[in-house]
């Protein structure tokens, strides 16, 4: 399996607070991308980051800010929680130059109250 | 932006028999065509992929298939075992940064 954790694993928070979810990888890959996933849709992309500081939006990232500082974090962060960001979300890693493959990290189940 | 359709959403099977997920996609740019397994709490993971150079690319009992003409493209299982059983997810690769786009996924249940 590809380095890639996300904490926390699971996270119950209450409407209006900030989330900050974390991707760690190991593998030094230029690429790191957030999906969500919700029941009907699939994988839909959040946010990407193609090298330090350098990040872009994807379909879905009303509501959503990342930051990478180092090569292997990424962070996503849900500045006020709303129910709608009820989800699983998923870290991905890419090592770009030309390959595509993309590896998943296990998830974080977020629940917003 | 690129749109993927999957079919079916449910697919059941009994084991040794084959299975077959469909998925089509409208930019005509995508390039990568990869499949994911996912299973009941855990992420998705690549079982096999293909590039738009290529029309049909095998691995054991895994198969995918690509029309590039009708933008669409394939997976399939022959002999499914019960451990097959998943959801499965194809998805289209285009942009700088090679961002996938995902189907709406396919429950696969094989029976014993």
């Amino acid at each position: 399996d590809a380095g890639i954790t996300q904490s926390p694993r699971h996270k119950v928070t209450e409407t209006g607070t900030p989330v900050t979810l974390r991707c760690h990888q190991t593998e030094n890959h230029r690429y790191m991308y957030w999906y969500r996933q919700d029941p009907g849709h699939g994988l839909r992309l959040i946010h990407y980051s193609y090298g330090v500081k350098d990040t872009d939006k994807g379909e879905v990232s009303d509501g959503y800010s990342v930051s990478r500082s180092k090569t292997e974090d990424f962070l996503l962060t849900l500045e006020s929680a709303t129910s709608s960001q009820t989800s699983v979300y998923f870290c991905a890693i890419s090592e770009g130059t030309g390959q595509d493959e993309q590896f998943f990290g296990p998830g974080t189940r977020l629940t917003v109250l | 932006g690129e749109n993927v359709e999957q079919h079916p959403s449910t697919l059941s099977v009994q084991e040794g028999d084959s299975a077959v997920i469909k998925c089509t996609y409208s930019d005509s740019a995508s390039n990568y065509f990869p499949w994911y397994k996912q299973e009941l709490g855990k992420g998705p993971q690549l079982i096999i992929d293909i590039r738009s150079n290529v029309g049909e690319k095998k691995d054991q009992r895994i198969a995918v298939t690509l029309n590039k003409t009708a933008k669409h493209f394939s997976l399939h299982i022959t002999e499914t075992q019960p451990e097959d059983s998943a959801v499965y997810f194809c998805a289209a690769s285009s942009g700088s940064a090679r961002q996938l786009t995902f189907g709406s996924g396919t429950q696969l249940t094989v029976l014993p």
